[in-house]
């Protein structure tokens, strides 16, 4: 079966322009995670969202960033105006097992000029 | 708080066993996981050990989980070119959603 795809792999824009990116999971996988990895650092965490619950967005660093998933499957991340510091790579993983291993994307890789 | 710490890098000859160490603060860890990435590739899991157990051995990989110092390691058997890559410790912690904290990774090279 297919694994996690984002898309797109590689994103640059201007600074102050808003952006958008797709993450979808492995088909049946309730639990859905991004995390931002900046150059030379470890995995930060963004947002979780688990079946119809309410989101855990209580690791989006500003209120320019936001994300939604629909119909429990795709998720969509937005930066609204972004910044330099918004340069990264932005994996989502996705999960269902009781040992909570999560099976990451590829990335996408945000450079923000 | 929780914090995961790593040695940031690591050179083995082709062939030698390689061990890649990890400390954790948070007592409450539940499961501890090792990933790798290759250069531009998302992480791939490569185990996790439940914080009740103490080893855990999977073909070439074995993982030792010291609760009492908090310490995770490894071990790479036979260690390949191909193993190459960056290694990051992680952490599920009770109560925490279910996001993983991670180490900053180390980089392991392999030298033929």
């Amino acid at each position: 079966g297919a694994g996690v795809s984002q898309s797109p792999s590689n994103k640059v824009t201007e600074k102050g322009k808003d952006v958008e990116l797709r993450c979808d999971p492995i088909s049946g996988h309730t639990a859905l995670y991004w995390y931002r990895q900046s150059l030379g650092q470890g995995l930060e965490f963004l947002i979780y969202f688990q079946g119809n619950s309410a989101p855990d967005k209580s690791g989006l660093p500003s209120d320019r960033f936001s994300a939604e998933r629909t119909g429990g499957s795709v998720s969509t991340l937005t930066i609204q105006r972004t910044q330099q510091e918004d340069s990264a790579v932005y994996l989502c993983a996705s999960s269902s097992g009781p040992y909570n291993e999560q099976f990451f994307g590829p990335g996408t890789r945000l450079t923000v000029l | 708080g929780e914090d995961v710490e790593q040695s940031l890098f690591l050179s083995v000859r082709e062939g030698d066993s390689s061990v890649i160490n990890c400390t954790y603060t948070d007592s409450s860890s539940t499961y501890l996981y090792w990933y790798k990435q290759e250069p531009g590739a998302g992480l791939q899991l490569l185990t996790y050990i439940f914080s009740n157990m103490d080893m855990k051995q999977d073909q070439r990989l074995t993982v030792l989980l010291n609760k009492k110092d908090k310490h995770l390691s490894l071990r790479i058997a036979d260690t390949q070119t191909g193993d190459s890559a960056i290694y990051f410790c992680a952490e599920s912690i009770v109560g925490s959603q279910g996001n993983l904290i991670f180490g900053k990774g180390t980089k392991l090279s392999v030298k033929p």
